[in-house]
């Protein structure tokens, strides 16, 4: 158990509609990541905030959004979903920006 | 760009064998960071191990040891004895710090199915 935290575990949702996927990460880390895993893409980086702050974003589309709460958990939000957002969504947490990253265990989308 | 490659898309062992797993990577960052995580067929991503550019000194906890060749780029996972658990997909990933320094993202290979058998 790395001790980051996500939810929902899977999530079944159709084209078009909007999604929260939510995270808290470990105690005492201030920064949260979030990556995407397809089958086409693999592993792909989508966005980090420290501390309530965006720091860096990757692959985002502009469809996806996320934000860091003051009590550190993060959200991320998929909207206009389309059948290509069939993924898994890990979260991951680490102390600063050198220091190992930690997963959850990812919240699988599907998108019918 | 930082590039991870996982040449070895699937590897089939028998119980007992030892099996190496491949990666090389590319950088221009002159400190960095790089990691192997394993994900099992349960779909975590469970780390495994850390070992930062001014480190070359190889490493070896249990069965698992790995091998980081600095001027060849590549930083080599073995695993001695292979067990029915060790079945997963293994992925290496570069750390690269972005923005000035302010932030870090990880660039992971394309992983390499190991299938271990009776």
């Amino acid at each position: 158990d790395s001790g980051v935290t996500q939810t929902p575990k899977h999530l079944i949702t159709a084209t078009g509609q909007r999604v929260t996927l939510r995270c808290s990460p470990r105690s005492g880390d201030l920064s949260v990541y979030w990556y995407q895993q397809s089958l086409d893409q693999g592993l792909q980086f989508l966005i980090q905030y420290y501390n309530g702050e965006e720091r860096a974003k990757g692959n985002i589309l502009e469809r996806f959004s996320a934000q860091q709460f003051p009590d550190l958990h993060s959200e991320l939000n998929l909207s206009s979903l389309e059948l290509g957002d069939s993924a898994l969504y890990f979260c991951a947490s680490s102390t600063d920006r050198w220091d190992t990253q930690y997963f959850g265990p990812g919240t699988r989308l599907t998108v019918l | 760009a930082q590039k991870v490659t996982q040449a070895q898309t699937e590897i089939s062992v028998v119980e007992k064998e030892d099996v190496t797993l491949d990666c090389v990577y590319e950088t221009r960052d002159t400190t960095y960071y790089l990691f192997w995580y394993k994900q099992p067929p349960s779909g975590e991503l469970v780390f495994l191990i850390r070992r930062n550019s001014f480190d070359e000194q190889n490493e070896i906890s249990g069965r698992y040891s790995w091998n980081f060749q600095k001027s060849a780029s590549s930083f080599n996972f073995t695993i001695t004895a292979s067990q029915v658990v060790d079945s997963a997909v293994y992925f290496c990933a570069l750390s690269e710090v972005i923005n000035t320094g302010t932030a870090s993202k990880l660039t992971f290979g394309t992983g390499t199915r190991l299938q271990v058998t009776l």
